[in-house]
């Protein structure tokens, strides 16, 4: 799988639409990007993904470039319960795994 | 609909004691998996079961074994506990282990088990 570099941390002010960034410039055809995310001490989240097209659903829309080598995942008014760390995840559709990198820790600030 | 269930939640050991971590889903999923977290640090895959009755290495398998003990529970077991195990332990399921469209393969988690080891 594809390996994915995100920034450290971000904040957003709340009710502000928060925008995490993620570059995966060795992304292959066949592998789609995935967003999960962390609230402290939980189990990860399922978010969104997609492969070539922009994807939006009830939680987040993701934006992916036409090269598809970055895509940006999009709270639309985030709220402090947003607060968590967020995982952009590269794989193969036929893999078996996730690989979790250090991704980004988003803070909404009041 | 309960998810996924991990017990216990938190979990003390001395070096060389074993335990068994305990996983259960109620989605008839039939992909199951065990990550550890180290603080800091992403989730690392140690086994997974594709199917009832099947299982495989992750990345980090070594000092852990599995058993796929029906279609709804996976547990994972310490058999001599090392220091080095002291880590917060999540089961996922998903529906698919990847044969088919990605949107089956959507992982979910369990709250954790905290393990630390004296």
């Amino acid at each position: 799988d594809a390996k994915t570099t995100q920034p450290t941390s971000m904040d957003c002010a709340e009710g502000r639409a928060a925008n995490l960034p993620c570059n995966h410039s060795t992304i292959s055809g066949n592998e789609y990007v995935y967003w999960y995310r962390q609230i402290h001490s939980q189990g990860p989240q399922y978010i969104i993904h997609g492969l070539k097209n922009n994807e939006t659903n009830e939680m987040a829309s993701l934006i992916i470039t036409e090269d598809r080598k970055s895509s940006t995942l999009i709270l639309p008014h985030a709220t402090l319960r947003d607060t968590a760390v967020y995982y952009c995840i590269v794989r193969s559709g036929s893999a078996r795994q996730l690989t979790f990198g250090s991704g980004t820790q988003l803070t909404v600030l009041p | 609909n309960a998810g996924v269930t991990q017990t216990p939640k938190f979990q003390v050991l001395k070096t060389g004691q074993s335990m068994t971590l305990q996983c259960a889903q109620d989605m008839n999923h039939n992909s199951m998996y065990w990550y550890r977290q180290d603080p800091g640090m992403g989730l690392r895959l140690i086994y997974y079961s594709a199917s009832e009755g099947t299982t495989d290495k992750g990345e980090v398998p070594n000092g852990y074994n599995v058993s796929r003990l029906n279609k709804r529970e996976f547990s994972l077991r310490l058999e001599s506990a090392a220091p080095s195990q002291t880590s917060v332990y999540f089961c996922a399921s998903s529906e698919s282990g990847g044969l088919l469209a990605p949107k089956y393969n959507e992982q979910f988690f369990g709250p954790g088990t905290r393990l630390t080891v004296l």
